[in-house]
């Protein structure tokens, strides 16, 4: 079974600095994705970046970018010129396979962007 | 893209009684989609997996007696809390898969129900 770990439930930035948030997981797959999602005070899950693990790039969506160190089964994220929008909770999540594939949440951290 | 409409975002209902949820993905159909609870500051638990056409899969430990779930179309996946008790209090949140690949889920925004 997939597992996925975020060991800091708390972290806190000045705004327009930077900050990385960390997650490994474990699994026995060779091929998958990661992903990341924000959840911000409206509770609204959004999808902020994924990650295909047979691609040797690391994904980026402007600000966001991500560190895949696959033979690590480490997946962090990496926020540049945080700003306080990006006060949220944050999820590493990691699908299993089949047809009915589901995803598997860490259990979060806090970010607080600090103005 | 895709979006996914959950309502109602809030209820507050007696002990007793029972409280529905639906999901629906507005522009694309889905034929899984996914309920999760989540108490404050923690992660998403997932609850179970609805399938279009056929029973949903209960993750171990969740009542199926008491989380009825419902997902007669492609577009549409409801939940149900029978005889809600102040301890059903939480915060429910559907997602459906789009695409295909990806695996990417798309969130409703949630529903915050209060059990009195």
């Amino acid at each position: 079974a997939q597992t996925v770990t975020q060991s800091q439930p708390e972290m806190s930035v000045q705004e327009a600095e930077t900050v990385t948030l960390s997650c490994t997981y474990d699994t026995s797959e060779n091929n998958y994705y990661l992903f990341w999602y924000k959840q911000p005070p409206s509770r609204q899950m959004i999808l902020v970046i994924r990650q295909e693990a047979y691609k040797q790039q690391n994904a980026t969506e402007n600000r966001f970018s991500v560190n895949f160190q696959k033979a690590a089964k480490s997946f962090s994220l990496k926020i540049s010129d945080s700003q306080l929008g990006d006060t949220a909770m944050y999820f590493c999540a990691f699908p299993s396979c089949g047809a009915n594939s589901k995803l598997t949440f860490g259990k979060g951290i806090t970010l607080s962007v600090r103005p | 893209g895709a979006v996914v409409s959950q309502h109602p975002s809030r209820v507050i209902c007696k002990s007793g009684t029972s409280v529905k949820i639906e999901c629906r993905s507005l522009d694309f159909q889905a034929t899984t989609m996914f309920w999760y609870r989540q108490f404050p500051k923690q992660s998403l638990m997932l609850m179970a997996t609805s399938n279009e056409g056929s029973k949903a899969t209960y993750e171990q430990g969740v009542e199926k007696d008491k989380f009825l779930i419902n997902h007669a179309s492609l577009t549409l996946s409801t939940l149900t809390v029978t005889s809600a008790h102040p301890e059903d209090s939480s915060f429910y949140i559907c997602s459906a898969r789009w695409g295909s690949g990806a695996n990417v889920l798309t969130f409703g925004a949630g529903s915050r129900l209060t059990v009195l």
